[in-house]
């Protein structure tokens, strides 16, 4: 069965400052691991996603996002926090198939100016 | 493209009533997905379709929840009859059958049963 887990409900960060939003999965197989975004009142927004090759996947907004086989992590970076980073952030993952996405719980980043 | 479109966007109603959600997914994509999101839950796949074909059920609450998906490009979520515990904000995804293909949201339905 496949399983992520985002161990911090919550963030926070001072602006200007670097992030982490950590992410483990469990699957069988290659994993397809995804980031979405999601602000106040609005749909879940891709960020990012790993299917093959590099293990640093850069995404929208300045985040990227690196892909650990060994320690089966896929934490989510960036270099400089903005306070607009503030919203709450699903990692996901699905197993090579067509199987569905399998999210995590959210982790909400709060960025403080 | 104007992405996954989902109405409406608030609902608010009566216990007892029927509730209809309504979602037309990004042309081309094969498959289409319903989640359910709560605090206390948080975000929960309900059903999903393959080719306008119900794939998995099995996150259906119960047997006041039904979905369908009569042609491709066009999906409801009926609750009947709904209860306050439904309460939530629903949200419609769809992608391609292309593997590692992005799976894409709708604005979601912000229901409120009361």
């Amino acid at each position: 069965a496949q399983s992520v887990a985002q161990p911090e409900d919550q963030v926070n960060v001072a602006e200007g400052n670097p992030l982490t939003v950590k992410c483990t999965y469990s699957v069988s197989g290659n994993p397809y691991l995804f980031w979405y975004v999601q602000y106040p009142n609005r749909g879940l927004q891709f960020l990012l996603k790993y299917i093959t090759g590099d293990n640093l996947v850069k995404g929208s907004y300045g985040f990227e996002a690196e892909f650990n086989k060994s320690q089966t992590s896929f934490h989510l970076k960036k270099p400089s926090a903005l306070v607009s980073d503030s919203a709450l952030y699903f990692c996901a993952v699905r197993a090579s198939g067509n199987t569905p996405l399998v999210f995590g719980k959210g982790t909400r980043l709060s960025v403080i100016a | 493209d104007a992405g996954v479109i989902q109405s409406p966007r608030h609902e608010v109603t009566e216990m007892g009533q029927e509730v209809t959600l309504r979602c037309k997914p990004i042309s081309g994509h094969d498959y289409l997905f319903w989640y359910r999101q709560t605090m206390m839950r948080g975000l929960e796949l309900l059903i999903y379709f393959n080719n306008n074909v119900p794939i998995d059920d099995s996150g259906m609450p119960e047997d006041r929840f039904s979905a369908k998906m009569p042609n491709a490009s066009f999906s409801t979520l009926k609750i009947q009859p709904s209860e306050p515990r439904d309460s939530a904000v629903y949200f419609c995804a769809s992608r391609t059958r292309v593997l590692g293909e992005t799976q894409y949201f709708g604005p979601g339905t912000r229901l409120l049963v009361l």
